[in-house]
């Protein structure tokens, strides 16, 4: 069955430490994005991609970087930048130009201590 | 830009009672609409879009929603509620035209939980 696949599903890490984020997906789909949950907040864009090799910031991209070498693959990792990195991190992707509307993974929860 | 506004953060209803959860948009373009639902600790699922034609549009698990152009509202409705429909939904658009900067993206609403009391 085709799907996006968001691992790992918990995470922890201390303080100061980098951590990269999985989402892979094998839907064909063209664009990736990046979004993180915060209670009362809804779901805020970090950082989207339309095609390999290219990628755009969203509204919070600051202590984010993303790479997206494959159409499958579209890695999130939070740095040491990001001052307040405890979320829910979820990963969606879609077919641009037809059909709108987003297939999401599972979602990853981001601990740090 | 569009940005969109879920006007309860949070809806309290018994089991069987109808619901109705509130959205309103704004966007200088015309747009095209969704409502997505969320169980705890998973990602959304989409429940229905609006792109064009009927307002009235009906989605997944008896949900149905109405596009209002002139009052820019998108609002949920169910006739009878379950306990499994206990969740927290959210609201979002995108434009309908290609190009811009905002061709694409989903701008989300802050989310409503709803909550089914038996």
């Amino acid at each position: 069955d085709g799907g996006i696949t968001q691992s790992p599903k918990y995470l922890f890490r201390k303080e100061g430490q980098n951590v990269t984020l999985s989402c892979e997906q094998n839907l064909n789909h063209d664009a990736m994005y990046w979004y993180r949950q915060d209670p009362g907040q809804g779901l805020r864009l970090i950082y989207y991609s339309q095609i390999v090799n290219d990628f755009q910031k969203g509204d919070i991209a600051e202590g984010y970087s993303v790479s997206r070498e494959k159409k499958e693959s579209f890695p999130l990792t939070v740095t040491s930048a990001q001052k307040n990195p405890t979320a829910f991190y979820l990963c969606a992707s879609s077919f641009q130009g037809r059909d709108y509307g987003y297939t999401f993974g599972s979602g990853t929860r981001l601990t740090v201590v | 830009a569009q940005s969109v506004t879920q006007l309860d953060s949070q809806v309290p209803v018994f089991e069987e009672a109808p619901v109705e959860l509130r959205c309103n948009y704004s966007s200088s373009v015309s747009v095209y609409l969704f409502w997505y639902v969320q169980y705890p600790n998973q990602g959304l699922q989409l429940l229905l879009k609006y792109l064009s034609g009927s307002t009235l549009v009906k989605g997944i698990n008896g949900f149905e929603a109405e596009f209002n152009k002139s009052q820019t509202s998108f609002h949920l409705r169910k006739p009878s509620v379950h306990i499994s429909d206990t969740a927290e939904y959210f609201c979002a658009v995108t434009p309908s035209n290609a190009g811009g900067t905002s061709y694409g993206k989903l701008t989300f609403g802050q989310g409503t939980i709803l909550t089914v009391h038996p």
